[in-house]
């Protein structure tokens, strides 16, 4: 298994740009999380899916939205880039019947 | 909401030296768990914790959770320049599928 992969590793925008943060896992995982940590501080949720078709927001889902088409795939989609949405951006999912995290290498994206 | 506090946010220690993070729940947990993130790299889950009491050993590094299962630790023994890194206490959400994450602990290892 590949486990957890995130496309692309590094990306920059300029303002008002929009990109999407690819994710994939091959462990047939219900769960999926996006989360976004910022230099020396800790993981803020974005948005979370439990399955296919099923969305919810997190801690700070304001400027991102995302998709489950299927249970493989969960891409987040960024509008009208900011400065404030530089980031090391993280993918991360959970087997069934367990909430441990399995997490992706990460985007690093940079807004200027 | 309930909140997750690990205490101290950055410890340097010589090689060899012991260190231990802290971590706090505002409410009880059901689990608590714990993840190594190495500079540069992703968050990698170490262990998780479920009874209260429980004490779990993997090498130098000890795990405990607390009798009320509001609280945490992590501790190494003799500390290495592998250990290098952020450590990470979460807890799930109430009734959700979702963890709560304290800040973490950075951890730098003098050679």
């Amino acid at each position: 298994n590949a486990g957890v992969t995130q496309t692309p590793k590094f990306r920059i925008l300029k303002i008002g740009q929009s990109m999407t943060l690819q994710c994939a896992q091959d462990m047939n995982h219900n769960y999926m999380y996006w989360y976004r940590q910022d230099p020396g501080m800790g993981l803020k949720l974005i948005y979370y899916s439990v399955g296919a078709g099923i969305t919810d927001k997190g801690e700070v889902p304001n400027g991102y939205n995302v998709s489950r088409s299927t249970t493989e795939d969960f891409p987040l989609r960024l509008e009208l880039a900011a400065p404030s949405q530089t980031s090391v951006y993280f993918c991360a999912s959970s087997p069934p019947g367990t909430d441990t995290q399995y997490f992706g290498p990460g985007t690093r994206l940079t807004v200027l | 909401g309930q909140q997750v506090m690990q205490i101290p946010q950055y410890q340097h220690v010589q090689e060899g030296e012991d260190f231990t993070t802290y971590c706090n729940s505002s409410t009880t947990l059901s689990n608590i768990q714990w993840y190594k993130q190495r500079p540069g790299g992703h968050p990698v889950f170490l262990i998780q914790l479920v009874k209260s009491g429980e004490v779990k050993k993997q090498k130098r590094l000890t795990f405990q959770f607390g009798e009320a299962k509001k609280n945490s630790s992590l501790h190494i023994t003799a500390t290495q320049t592998t250990d290098v890194g952020t450590y990470f206490c979460a807890g799930p959400q109430g009734g959700s599928e979702k963890l709560v994450f304290g800040k973490g602990t950075k951890l730098t290892v003098n050679p």
